[in-house]
């Protein structure tokens, strides 16, 4: 069965700077990846889904993540951290066409932005 | 378009009551899900409905747990009676399933449930 693993449960950085949260998933078959964002108090927001094609996805709010099938990675990035970015992230994975409806999430990574 | 719609958004109640909470999805969805959130984790899938078909309640805890989608549209969840460890965040989500190889999920915004 297929699984996520995030690295780091919080993660702190400051407004300008570089956002990078880790992603490695397990998956017996070619997988679709997710990262989701969570405002407290809200539902999970899809900021960006890699199913198939180019491996360097862009999201919403400037996110982009690259899928490395070696490394078997999904990492976020985003060049430059606003205050508005402070939020809970998961990422998820699914077995692709096999059964997306099956969605498997991290225990999520707590991003803090300092002034 | 409304989103997903959920209520009550926050619950107290005492252990061994019964709670339920109430799921509208996107007008249209044909999928719809519940999924348990504790704190500080990834949201777990406890049950899938395709229509009014349950199609995946593996992860449901049937002794305790139950959940109904009649014609297809607004679901509910029940758990009778609740227990101290149900305290956590249910999410209801909802896709159109028309065959495609992907189908996004929409989530609501959740219902808190604080058992004491």
């Amino acid at each position: 069965a297929q699984s996520v693993t995030q690295l780091g449960s919080h993660v702190s950085v400051s407004e300008g700077a570089l956002v990078l949260l880790r992603c490695n998933y397990s998956s017996s078959v070619p997988p679709y990846l997710f990262w989701y964002v969570q405002y407290p108090n809200q539902g999970l927001q899809l900021l960006l889904k890699y199913t198939t094609g180019a491996t360097l996805v862009k999201g919403i709010n400037g996110f982009e993540a690259e899928f490395k099938k070696s490394e078997t990675s999904f990492h976020l990035t985003k060049p430059s951290a606003h205050m508005s970015d402070a939020a809970e992230y998961f990422c998820a994975v699914s077995d692709g066409p096999y059964n997306n409806n099956d969605m498997r999430f991290g225990a999520g990574t707590r991003l803090t932005v300092k002034p | 378009e409304a989103g997903v719609v959920q209520s009550p958004r926050y619950k107290i109640i005492e252990k061994k009551q019964p709670v339920a909470f109430w799921c509208n999805p996107i007008s249209g969805h044909n999928t719809l899900y519940w999924y348990l959130q504790n704190l500080g984790q990834g949201p777990e899938l406890l049950i899938r409905y395709e229509n009014e078909e349950a199609v995946d309640d593996s992860q449901l805890p049937k002794d305790r747990f139950s959940a109904e989608r009649l014609k297809g549209v607004d679901s509910t969840l029940k758990i009778q009676p609740a227990e101290l460890g149900d305290s956590a965040v249910y999410l209801c989500a909802s896709s159109f399933n028309g065959g495609a190889i992907y189908n996004e999920q929409f989530f609501g915004p959740g219902t808190r449930l604080t058992v004491l």
